[in-house]
Order: C-alpha cells, then structure tokens, then sequence
C-alpha cells in the first residue's frame, strides 16, 4: 500500500510571503494527489488536486507541483492571508490509482501572521 | 446543496461503554467513508462503503468496532467496549461515483475517560 510523508509539520510566515509544503508517496502506481484545508472544528475541504499526467496545476494564489521521478508533490501558496492560517493535509490513494479512499500525511499547521 | 450530516458533534464517555455516532451523505453520493482522526495526525480510513457493500475494512478494529450502511444511504459506526485510546474526531465523508474528491462532514469527537 501507500506511504505519505508530509512536511514541515508546522510552518509560520508573514502575510504576504510564500508558503510551500512537501510531500512524498511511495507508491509509483499513483497518480492521484489531492490537497485538502481543514479548519479548526471543521472537516478537511479539498482545496487543489493533480493528476500525473500534469507537472503542475494552479488555482489562483495556490498551486500544486508533481514530479512523479522523485516521488514527490508541494503545496505552494503565495501572497497569504491570515485567513490561510489553517491545517493542510495531502494524500494519495491507499492503493495507487487515481480512485478510491486515501491515505493522508499527517499535516502542516500553518500561521499567517499579520 | 446540504453538505455531509454527522451527530453528535461531541460525546464524552466512560472506558468500556458504548457510543454511536451517524452520517447522512451528500444525496447521489454513492460512496461512504469513515475516518479516525486523533490530534495532531492525520485522518486515518476505517471503513469505505460503496452503496451498501462494504470496499474496505482492513483498518477497522473488528473486535470493538462495527459499521452499516443500511439502503445504502446513512451509515453508523459503533463502538463497543471503548478505550482510551478510541478518543478522537470521527469523520465521515462521501464522494459519487468514479471521483477522488472526498466531501468530509465536520466529524464527531469522542473522548474516553
């Protein structure tokens, strides 16, 4: 099965800065990576996702890399605002593909401070 | 469009009792999960649904806990004798048919004393 690790596992910036998160999987057979937000008292919320078949994709001031040789997809938001301060999960399906239920790093806090 | 239903939002209970916790998914949705979340980590699978047939259960700690989708609509998930160790958000999520995107509701957290 599938192995995700997420970091760092805390991050702080100033609004207005950049803020980039790693990942890495395991599992070559993937090509499948969402993004998700999870805001405190609340479900995580998909935010961006990647197919492999595409080295990058953005949506807005986020934007999310894929480099499928090394294993591995980041998280990039620029320009933050406090109201990104937030927990970010990536994941990839448990079993590879594109489908399925999925296995999620354990996530970055993230501050944006004022 | 209503969102993923899950209660109780909160329980607090004693080491060997029983909880139950339920979700409604978003109406069409063919596919249910149940997500354990405990602090600081992130949501681990503990069973997926596809209509009423159940796709994987690996994870699930059968000897206390057990989960049905009954109609293949809403869904529970039992627990019974619980641990400390059960103390987390429960999260449920639904997706249709043939998606990757997960649509999570806003979880039930348990805590066992």
């Amino acid at each position: 099965g599938e192995n995700v690790e997420q970091h760092p596992s805390t991050l702080s910036v100033q609004e207005g800065d950049s803020a980039v998160i790693k990942c890495t999987y395991s599992d070559s057979a993937s090509n499948y990576f969402p993004w998700y937000k999870q805001e405190l008292g609340k479900g995580p919320q998909l935010i961006i996702d990647i197919r492999s078949n595409v080295g990058e994709k953005k949506d807005q001031r986020i934007a999310v890399t894929l480099n499928k040789t090394a294993k591995h997809f980041s998280l990039h938001i620029t320009e933050t605002q406090p109201e990104d301060s937030a927990v970010y999960f990536c994941a990839a399906p448990t079993y590879g593909g594109s489908q399925g239920n999925l296995i999620f790093g354990k996530g970055t806090k993230l501050s944006v401070k004022p | 469009e209503a969102g993923v239903a899950q209660s109780p939002r909160y329980k607090i209970i004693e080491k060997r009792q029983s909880v139950a916790f339920w979700c409604n998914p978003i109406s069409g949705h063919a596919t249910l999960y149940w997500y354990q979340q405990i602090l600081g980590q992130g949501p681990k699978l503990l069973i997926q649904f596809q209509n009423n047939g159940v796709v994987d259960d690996s994870q699930l700690p059968k000897d206390r806990f057990s989960a049905e989708r009954l109609k293949g609509v809403d869904s529970t998930l039992k627990i019974q004798p619980a641990k400390l160790e059960d103390s987390a958000v429960y999260l449920c999520a639904s997706s249709p048919i043939f998606s990757g995107e997960l649509f999570f509701g806003e979880g039930s957290r348990l805590t066992v004393l």
